[in-house]
């Protein structure tokens, strides 16, 4: 089971350069989410999705643009990437409320991380 | 202040000893908690979750819930070098139909050393 699948893992930009990060699941999860991790502030949540065609933002949403075309894919794009936007990209995706494993908890299934470097 | 205090740790232990992990926070009105367990350059994974107060036990591992003081636990068991990993703590107040909007602490890097 692939589970969830980030590309590119590692990539290097310059300031002002654009980049799109791609994220999919393969579990007919409804809901998906960017987070990223930098040292002492932990995971914060950037856009996320309730479903195809739909995207909302989250705690640090400034100098990201989100896309959820496909309910599989999830894609997070820098339009104009900065020094502030180096860290590690974490894309996730959960059920529905009460989902087949009725839980009700929205476990987080996470990919392995993407780490962007902007100089 | 955040929302969720955690301590970052470096915590190192020698194999066999009980760890505990803490986080604190400062919303009433979570009401699921979690951890979650991170490997080095790796995504977290849950590795426990409980609804409410309460305790909740699974094999090596032990959470706590105290809402009336609003800190929840972590205990590990017969720590293992395999326990060597980040625990990140995670809440919600999650309502029905909504998605997982998780707050998570920083982590607390442990080290169980032979």
């Amino acid at each position: 089971n692939a589970g969830v699948t980030q590309t590119p893992k590692f990539r290097v930009l310059k300031t002002g350069q654009s980049m799109t990060l791609l994220c999919a699941q393969d579990m007919n999860h409804e809901y998906m989410y960017w987070y990223r991790q930098d040292p002492g502030m932990g995971l914060r949540l950037i856009h996320y999705s309730v479903g195809e065609g739909t995207t909302a933002k989250g705690e640090v949403p400034d100098g990201y643009n989100v896309s959820r075309l496909k309910k599989q894919n999830f894609l997070l794009g820098l339009e104009s990437a900065a020094p502030s936007q180096t860290s590690v990209y974490f894309c996730a995706s959960s059920y529905l409320a009460g989902g087949p494993f009725g839980r009700g908890t929205g476990e987080l299934f996470f990919g392995e991380g993407s780490r962007l470097t902007v100089l | 202040q955040k929302e969720v205090e955690q301590d970052p740790g470096p915590l190192s232990v020698p194999e066999g000893a009980i760890v505990s992990l803490n986080c604190t926070y400062s919303n009433s009105a979570f009401q699921y908690f979690m951890w979650y367990r991170q490997y080095s350059r790796k995504g977290p994974e849950l590795l426990m979750y409980t609804y409410s107060s309460g305790n909740k036990e699974d094999g090596r591992f032990t959470a706590q819930v105290d809402k009336s003081s609003k800190y929840i636990s972590l205990f590990i068991r017969d720590s293992q070098p395999s326990d060597s990993a980040t625990y990140l703590c995670a809440m919600t107040q999650r309502r029905a139909g909504t998605a997982s909007k998780l707050t998570f602490g920083t982590g607390t890097r442990l080290q169980v050393t032979l």
